[in-house]
């Protein structure tokens, strides 16, 4: 079958650093994408990932490893608006589809 | 101000309710899509357009019906929906319908059967 496996909830302090991790299973593999979405908002575009390997943007990083179907997201420096959730999705094998894990609830604190 | 726009935001409809959902994409965006997003669950594709036809239908109940007048406007039209189909429903659009490209959503509709 075809899922994505990421955690539920998290919490980090304000100013700390975070990795939030995203393991796939699928049959076929073009990218992986990571939203952010903060409550009763649109989801936004942070990464798309194709190639083995950290790619950086600002304070948010992502990494993947197709060989071992997994992918981090890395927050630096966090600030309370990073308060969000973070959504990992995979392209398979449909042309048009995305496969979605379930987002992870990241919580900051002061 | 993300480019796509839904309106209502919020709806409380009874399950023998007609309503309907609206979209509205800026971006110039080949593609749209809707999405319904339900708490600790992953994102479910709905249906697909790619310049107003209908490319893909994923076993979605007939309850739930699409129309696409332009490339511009999405609609989600409901009927006689069911206490479960309340959730968060999201239009996407993007530049085309391959898989790999970035999606731009609205901020969704709260929908709430009784």
């Amino acid at each position: 079958g075809q899922n994505i496996d990421q955690p539920t909830e998290m919490t980090a302090t304000e100013g700390a650093i975070v990795q939030i991790n995203c393991t796939y299973q699928t049959s076929g593999f073009n990218g992986l994408f990571w939203y952010q979405q903060h409550a009763g908002e649109a989801p936004t575009f942070l990464s798309y990932n194709v190639l083995d390997g950290l790619e950086e943007k600002g304070r948010f990083s992502s990494f993947l490893s197709r060989s071992k179907g997994y992918s981090y997201l890395l927050l630096k420096e966090l600030q309370m608006k990073d308060s969000a959730s973070y959504l990992c999705a995979v392209t398979g094998d449909s042309n048009y589809q995305l496969i979605w894990g379930a987002g992870t609830k990241l919580i900051i604190k002061p | 101000e993300t480019g796509v726009t839904q309106t209502p935001r919020h709806l409380v409809m009874g399950m023998t309710n007609k309503k309907s959902l609206k979209c509205e994409q800026h971006l110039g965006h080949n593609a749209m899509y809707w999405y319904k997003q339900s708490a600790k669950k992953p994102l479910e594709l709905m249906f697909v357009y790619s310049l107003e036809e209908r490319v893909e239908n994923n076993s979605v109940p007939s309850r739930f019906s699409p129309e696409c007048p332009n490339s511009s406007h999405l609609f989600l039209h409901l009927h006689t929906l069911q206490p479960e189909d309340s959730a968060l429903y999201l239009c996407a659009s993007s530049p085309r319908t391959a898989v790999n490209t970035e999606a731009f959503f609205g901020q969704g509709t709260r929908l709430t059967v009784v």
